[in-house]
């Protein structure tokens, strides 16, 4: 699976649109582009994925360059309760494919 | 979206004892399901690939006798933790996708929470 680098920290303003980047420059035609978030404490939570398109979801919006090298993951209007840690992760998909997860980017949304 | 849940949420033992926790998908089956384990201030780190029917496999440096899984049913598996030490004291985390429905996602339960005294 494709390796992701994504910034250790960010901060956003409540209310405010959160933009979240991932690089994956080794990223194969067949893997999917994953987000995952992990509030304190808690198991990690499903966010969104795409293969080349952008995507949108009740929760965030995903878009994903022409080359497939970086996405970004958008929070429209961020809230203290989306403070958590976003995992970016690239894969194949299917029943049997395991999640390997990097170290993340801790969002703080500040008041 | 799907829910995968886990029993206990928390344990406390002495050293020498064993612990199971269980993780169940409550409404799809899963032919496989995924353990992870994530110490303070770290990330999740896989520790084995629990297989319906069969054995699991072990990511490499996890002790397979350690963390004994038993993958019961297609909503069911189970991590045995064997003779805890204070040094497994850490959070486990267990994930399913679904197969029946099929789902593209992969679901976490909630986490239980290993302290070893």
């Amino acid at each position: 699976d494709a390796k992701t680098t994504q910034p250790p920290s960010m901060d956003c303003a409540e209310g405010r649109a959160a933009n979240l980047p991932c690089n994956h420059s080794t990223i194969s035609g067949n893997e999917y582009v994953y987000w995952y978030r992990q509030i304190h404490s808690q198991g990690p939570q499903y966010i969104i994925h795409g293969l080349k398109n952008n995507e949108t979801n009740e929760m965030a919006s995903l878009i994903i360059t022409e080359d497939r090298k970086s996405s970004t993951l958008i929070l429209p209007h961020a809230t203290l309760r989306d403070t958590a840690v976003y995992y970016c992760i690239v894969e194949k998909g299917g029943a049997t494919n395991k999640l390997i997860f990097g170290t993340g980017t801790l969002l703080a949304v500040q008041p | 979206g799907a829910v995968v849940s886990q029993h206990p949420s928390w344990v406390i033992c002495k050293s020498g004892t064993s612990v199971k926790i269980e993780c169940r998908s409550l409404d799809f089956q899963a032919t496989t399901m995924f353990w992870y384990r994530q110490f303070p201030k770290q990330s999740l780190m896989l520790m084995a690939t629990s297989n319906e029917g069969s054995k699991a496999t072990y990511e490499q440096g996890v002790e397979k006798d350690k963390f004994l899984i038993n993958h019961a049913s297609l909503t069911l598996s189970t991590l045995t933790v064997t003779s805890a030490h204070p040094e497994d004291s850490s959070f486990y985390i267990c994930s399913a996708r679904g197969l029946i429905p099929i789902t593209d996602t992969q679901y976490f339960g909630p986490g239980t929470r290993l302290t070893v005294l």
